[in-house]
């Protein structure tokens, strides 16, 4: 289940299980968003993107849901791994030339 | 090389010192990013580079952050006076392209900075 932690909220799941991480953005105007992995003392690395013109997309393992009526985005990890525990952030462009605003960040911690 | 590369990886630095973070992009990479990540918190932006050109600085917090890429590739990010609000991990990512965010960034592992 999800707890806040000090700073991050954290999601729990078995090994093997599906996990599903949630983001609400902050501007209707975003039309590109990306989630980012990030381990213990490593830069973000990019998992998955999508563009405001889709609702869906797939990768190996992952899929983004984009929700634009509410504005909110999620990441589904299928059968998850120990590999998997990080922190996972979303990001979106603010439209226009802008750069890539960060979410706050959720833990995920996969129990084996 | 293979990945975008800074350093140091650690710097202590003393309230008050002046300290000089260096990133080493993906070689061609023509944006350049500098991001601020306090504990706990995501990645905040400071500023952007193409190629030489320092396109947007408007996330540097104060006068007291500087950054430079005078060839277009190497980019260094300068703190005056450090104070202990700007203990954090700074994060350097480049991209192909020359649009803010028409690919994903590739980010280096940062520099973590603690001022004492």
């Amino acid at each position: 289940g999800e707890s806040v932690g000090l700073h991050l909220p954290t999601l729990s799941v078995q090994e093997g299980d599906n996990s599903i991480i949630n983001c609400a953005y902050s501007n209707s105007a975003s039309d590109y968003f990306i989630w980012y992995k990030q381990e213990s003392g490593k830069g973000p690395q990019f998992i998955i993107d999508i563009r405001s013109n889709m609702d869906k997309r797939q990768g190996q393992r992952v899929t983004v849901l984009l929700n634009k009526t509410v504005k909110h985005l999620s990441l589904q990890i299928a059968a998850t791994q120990p590999g998997d525990s990080a922190v996972y952030f979303c990001a979106e462009n603010i439209g226009g030339n802008t750069p890539l605003v960060f979410g706050k960040g959720t833990r995920l911690s996969v129990i084996a | 090389g293979a990945g975008v590369s800074q350093s140091p990886r650690y710097k202590v630095a003393k309230r008050g010192q002046d300290v000089a973070l260096r990133c080493d992009p993906i070689s061609g990479h023509v944006s350049l990013f500098w991001y601020q990540q306090a504990l706990g918190q995501g990645p905040e932006f400071l500023t952007y580079f193409q190629n030489e050109a320092q396109l947007d600085k408007s996330g540097l917090p104060s006068d007291r952050f500087f950054a430079e890429r005078p060839e277009g590739s190497v980019s260094t990010l300068k703190i005056q006076r450090t104070q202990q609000e700007d203990s954090a991990v700074y994060l350097c990512a480049s991209s192909p392209g020359r649009e803010y965010t028409n690919y994903g960034y590739t980010f280096g592992s940062g520099t973590r900075l603690t001022v004492v």
